[in-house]
């Protein structure tokens, strides 16, 4: 089966630029996870969404960033405007659902912010 | 609030010696835990995963992992390892519809 999509899978940006990631998930799978992962640290959750509508999105950084999941399927992470910290690598990840079932991940987008 | 650690950050250790990378967890309710791996230039893969039952799990490449309920723990074991074990473990609990990594442990094996 074919695994999880991501492009770009790297990108690099000025501070204060706008950048879109785009993620095309295992067919049939409800839930869609993006995880931002800095380098040394384990990934952490944005945002997850259960087909169309969030789940969680406690950490996402509201004044900038924004996720959206159109008809339950594709999904886009977007980061408005950039900041130096944002860098990092931005993974998603999408599971059947139930939280028992394993993630599956995409390869990543290698954010560098200058 | 729920946390993941992860003792170890850096682990070196020579082919055929015995690994044990420790992950404790705070959580009050019921979790689902997994190990995933990251081996060089490859995509996170689950290497074991607990739900439910028999607390100790096997995974793929003879990693076993045990789930103390007591220690909040869920130690990754294996008896022996080998130059292509080389990779980036995390430990990750899944409970209350969120999912928690730890900060992962960078396993280097000398041939």
């Amino acid at each position: 089966e074919a695994g999880v999509a991501q492009s770009p899978r790297y990108k690099i940006i000025e501070k204060r630029q706008s950048v879109a990631f785009w993620c095309n998930p295992i067919s049939g799978h409800a839930t869609l996870y993006w995880y931002q992962q800095i380098l040394g640290q384990g990934p952490k959750l944005l945002i997850q969404f259960q087909n169309n509508g969030v789940v969680d999105d406690s950490q996402l950084p509201k004044d900038r960033f924004s996720a959206e999941r159109l008809k339950g399927v594709d999904s886009t992470l977007k980061i408005q405007p950039a900041k130096l910290e944002d860098s990092a690598v931005y993974l998603c990840a999408s599971s059947l659902l139930g939280e028992s079932n394993e993630q599956f991940f995409g390869p990543g987008t290698r954010l560098t912010v200058l | 609030a729920q946390s993941v650690s992860q003792h170890n950050h850096h682990v070196i250790l020579s082919e055929a010696a015995s690994l044990e990378l420790g992950c404790n967890y705070s959580y009050g309710g019921t979790v689902n835990l997994f190990w995933y791996v990251q081996y060089p230039g490859q995509h996170l893969q689950l290497l074991l995963k607990y739900f439910s039952g028999d607390p100790l799990v096997k995974g793929i490449k003879g990693f076993e992992a045990e789930f103390i309920k007591s220690k909040f723990s869920f130690n990754l074991r294996k008896p022996s390892v080998q130059w292509s074990d080389t990779a980036e473990y995390f430990c990750a609990v899944a409970g209350g519809f969120k999912t928690i990594f730890g900060a992962g442990t960078r396993l280097f094996v000398k041939a």
